[in-house]
């Protein structure tokens, strides 16, 4: 299993600001996930993270507004730029576990965001 | 393009009875499909994986059957208990096994 630690677990933000989230895992990974819920919806993949390299961006995320950054194996950060109200929701750091015959994710708490 | 189609509504059941959520999708063949349960404020855990080649999967109360015909599983809580409530999300992998999660639904279970 892998414990995730996310940080902050809820902030509300004005408009038009930025806001990183922090993500630390118990172990190393090789991938870290980041995903988006907004309420009602399902978890959407914004990127995928590995360590020195580039994150690799879902269709519709882009780097400018999603940099994320990766620099060791169990550490990754995830900046929501230039935020609207319609980047209000819950964001979530995500890692696959050792089994990986089972492809369980292991999530975080989630960081919740309001943006006014 | 892909979907994954879970009941919007909640579904409310008395404590005892089974518990039977259904997941369908369109446009995926999916190496796997995985169950996932979220409480409010926390992030997803995961539950139960079953293969595209595997019909029925079981784990102490918890059964899954996957369809690939009819492209859907079905997610039985047996003997279902208040502690159960929760949102159960599914989750289907196709060859990059990183999972596509539908909405969700929410089960409500009735002392």
């Amino acid at each position: 299993s892998a414990v995730i630690s996310q940080k902050p677990s809820r902030d509300i933000c004005q408009r038009g600001t930025s806001l990183t989230i922090q993500c630390q895992v118990d172990s190393q990974v090789t991938m870290m996930f980041w995903y988006r819920q907004q309420p009602g919806q399902s978890l959407t993949l914004i990127a995928t993270a590995n360590q020195g390299s580039e994150a690799t961006y879902e269709s519709g995320f882009v780097i400018d507004k999603f940099p994320i950054s990766r620099p060791n194996l169990t550490f990754s950060t995830l900046t929501v730029s230039n935020m609207s109200p319609e980047d209000s929701s819950i964001y979530l750091c995500s890692v696959r576990g050792e089994k990986l015959n089972t492809g369980e994710l292991f999530f975080g708490e989630g960081s919740r965001l309001t943006v006014l | 393009s892909q979907k994954i189609e879970q009941n919007s509504e909640a579904l409310n059941i008395q404590e005892g009875k089974t518990a039977t959520l259904t997941c369908n999708y369109t446009n995926y063949s999916p190496a796997y499909l995985q169950w996932y349960r979220q409480d409010p404020g926390r992030g997803p855990v995961f539950l139960l994986l079953i293969r595209e080649n595997e019909k029925e999967k079981r784990k102490e109360r918890l059964k899954v059957t996957f369809d690939t015909t009819l492209k859907q599983s079905l997610f039985h809580i047996t003997a279902s208990q208040p502690a159960d409530s929760a949102t159960y999300l599914c989750a289907l992998a196709g060859g990059s096994y990183i999972p596509t999660f539908g909405r969700g639904t929410s089960l409500i279970v009735h002392p």
